[in-house]
């Protein structure tokens, strides 16, 4: 079954530390995003890619890097956690003509 | 350029009323127009969308949005609020053809017993 995943769900982790947040699909998209979300808040786009080794910083300016090796991956890396990363984390997918994004189910991170 | 307001912050109904969340664009290419719910501690799920058919759109668990371009308005109804529909709403528009992708704010709904 077409699919977005994302792992893990929840993560808590000190701060320095390294993490990858991962994003995979299997619907075959071209496009994939990043989102940070705090809670009950907006959607802020911070990475986006167009394809294999495509990728963008978006609207808002993140720390974080992302990579594009693959079509179905879309891993994001902090090198460095800090308090201030705390927050949910969206992946998402779309192809075709009108954009529509396919949503994986987040990344709720805590930087202790 | 595009924009999307959603021009409530929070709308609050009694279970069995209608909903009606409200949505404005502007947009200087032909736009996609979508909504999403999210419920708590969860990704988002598309709910309907408009891609230049038919101006009223029917989605899933009976919510439907009309697109009046006259008005940019795309507003979100459903007859009769459940239980189950209190959760967040985006509205979100799109450059068909093109890349760029805005979502609003965000509606939080609340339904009342």
């Amino acid at each position: 079954e077409a699919d977005i995943y994302q792992t893990p769900r929840y993560l808590v982790i000190g701060t320095g530390k390294k993490i990858t947040l991962e994003c995979s699909q299997t619907m075959g998209h071209d496009k994939m995003y990043w989102y940070q979300q705090d809670p009950g808040m907006e959607l802020h786009l911070i990475h986006y890619s167009y394809g294999v080794n495509s990728t963008e910083k978006g609207d808002l300016s993140s720390e974080s890097t992302v990579s594009r090796i693959r079509t179905e991956h879309f891993p994001l890396t902090l090198e460095s956690a800090r308090p201030s990363h705390t927050s949910q984390y969206l992946c998402a997918s779309s192809d075709g003509r009108y954009n529509e994004q396919f949503f994986g189910p987040g990344t709720r991170l805590t930087v202790l | 350029a595009q924009s999307v307001t959603q021009l409530d912050s929070h709308v609050s109904v009694s279970e069995g009323t209608p909903v009606l969340l409200r949505c404005n664009y502007s947009s200087s290419y032909s736009p996609s127009l979508f909504w999403y719910v999210q419920h708590p501690n969860k990704g988002l799920q598309l709910l309907l969308k408009y891609t230049s058919a038919a101006t009223l759109v029917k989605g899933i668990n009976g919510f439907e949005a009309e697109f009046k371009k006259s008005e940019t308005s795309f507003h979100l109804t459903k007859p009769s609020a459940h239980m189950s529909d209190a959760a967040e709403y985006f509205c979100v528009v799109s450059e068909t053809g093109g890349f760029k992708t805005i979502f609003g704010a965000g509606t939080r709904l609340f339904v009342k017993a």
